[in-house]
Formats: C-alpha cells, structure tokens, sequence
C-alpha cells in the first residue's frame, strides 16, 4: 500500500509553544488528507479534513484558530498545534487519500506532550 | 454513515482463527464495510473492504451477511503480532468520505 510519514514521531513542549506536525504522501499525491486525535484508550476522533490547495473543514468542536492546517501541495499537509497546553497532549495521526483508491493510507502517528 | 457495534474485547489462541463480529443493521444500499486494525501507538492499517460479496486478501476474509447487516473478519491464522483493536466502519465509496472510529474489539492473541 500507499506510504504516508508523519514528522515528528514524537514531541515534547512547553505550555504556550506552538508545534507543527508534518504529515506526507511518499509515493502518491493525497487530493484529501484527514487529521484524526486519539487520546489514551480511546479511538481515533477526526478534526479536520483538508483539499488541496483550499481550506480545512473542521468537526464541531475543533478550534481552528488552535489547530491550524495547511495543505499547500499534493504531498504535504502540516497541523499547527497553536499555545499549546496540557491538555492538548495526545496522539495525532494524519491519513492520506490519493482520490482514485478508496482507501485512507494511515500516518504512523505523532505523539505530543504538552508540559 | 452507518454506526457500527462490535465487541469491547475478544481472545484468540495463537494459530487458531480469529472472528471478528460486527453488526451494522443500518447500513444504505451504496454503503461498504471496512476493517482497518491499530497496533498500540501506530497508525491505523487498511485490513480489508467490501460491498456484498465476501471477500479475501492476504491478510484476512471478509464475511457478509446476505442482509448486509452484520460482518465478519476472519483472521485464520492468528499469530501474536495481530494483537490490535480493529476497528469495523461502515462508509459510501468516494475517497473524500470520512472514517468514523467506534470503539473497535480489541483482540489478544495468546501464546
């Protein structure tokens, strides 16, 4: 299947400090890429979807002025984690779609913890 | 798209089968079932889909109820590494369509 790589695996911050999270398509171009949370023990929750090159939908009762997303190109979308604070640690876990295949290709996910 | 229910937990000795039930009673017509599994702090992997039909792939079977209201995953040969909560979801067939998680049946495969 399709490769999708999140950057970094893991990242540790202090509260108030903005992160970006780097999610990209290795061999395919992603027209929709999703942002998903998973805090422990339980299942993924999705945040936002993304198109290329046009702005992200938000699920209810995701800020979006907190968690900023750009798809600038067909490989690459970040997550901007802005004034992060503790309770924003979790696992984040962006997947890829290339549009044809009906399938989401998963990221290996990006751990944050906010101290 | 179509809630799912699937049990919390499940066991499996290793190298027996693992079934995996999953009831979607209101699935629509142009709706496919989906099985992805999520090792512990990984990403989600694709497992298998399908629409009417049963069907298999290297890694596992789908089974379908005629009535298209309840699935099953057969793994038929468990092993050790396929300790993961999988995780059935119901969704149309166009690759913008979102996934929503349930809570998937966490399956242990033990020695």
């Amino acid at each position: 299947g399709a490769v999708v790589s999140q950057h970094p695996s893991r990242v540790i911050c202090k509260s108030g400090t903005s992160v970006k999270i780097e999610c990209r398509s290795l061999d395919f171009q992603a027209t929709t890429m999703f942002w998903y949370r998973q805090f422990p023990k339980q299942s993924l929750m999705l945040m936002a979807t993304s198109n290329e090159g046009s702005k992200a939908t938000y699920e209810q009762g995701v800020e979006k002025d907190k968690f900023l997303i750009n798809h600038a190109s067909l490989t690459l979308s970040t997550l901007t984690v802005t004034s992060a604070h503790p309770e924003d640690s979790s696992f984040y876990i962006c997947s890829a779609s290339d549009g044809v295949e009906n399938e989401q290709f998963f990221g290996p996910g990006t751990r944050l913890t906010v101290l | 798209d179509a809630k799912t229910t699937q049990p919390p937990s499940m066991d499996c000795a290793e190298g027996r089968a693992a079934n995996l039930p999953c009831n979607h009673s209101t699935i629509s017509g142009n709706e496919y079932v989906y099985w992805y599994r999520q090792i512990h702090s990984q990403g989600p992997q694709y497992i298998i889909h399908g629409l009417k039909n049963n069907e298999t792939n290297e890694m596992a079977s789908l089974i379908i109820t005629e009535d298209r209201k309840s699935s099953t995953l057969i793994l038929p040969h468990a092993t050790l590494r396929d300790t993961a909560v999988y995780y059935c979801i119901v969704r149309g067939n166009n690759a913008g369509n979102m996934l929503t998680f349930g809570g998937g049946t966490r399956l242990m495969v033990k020695p």
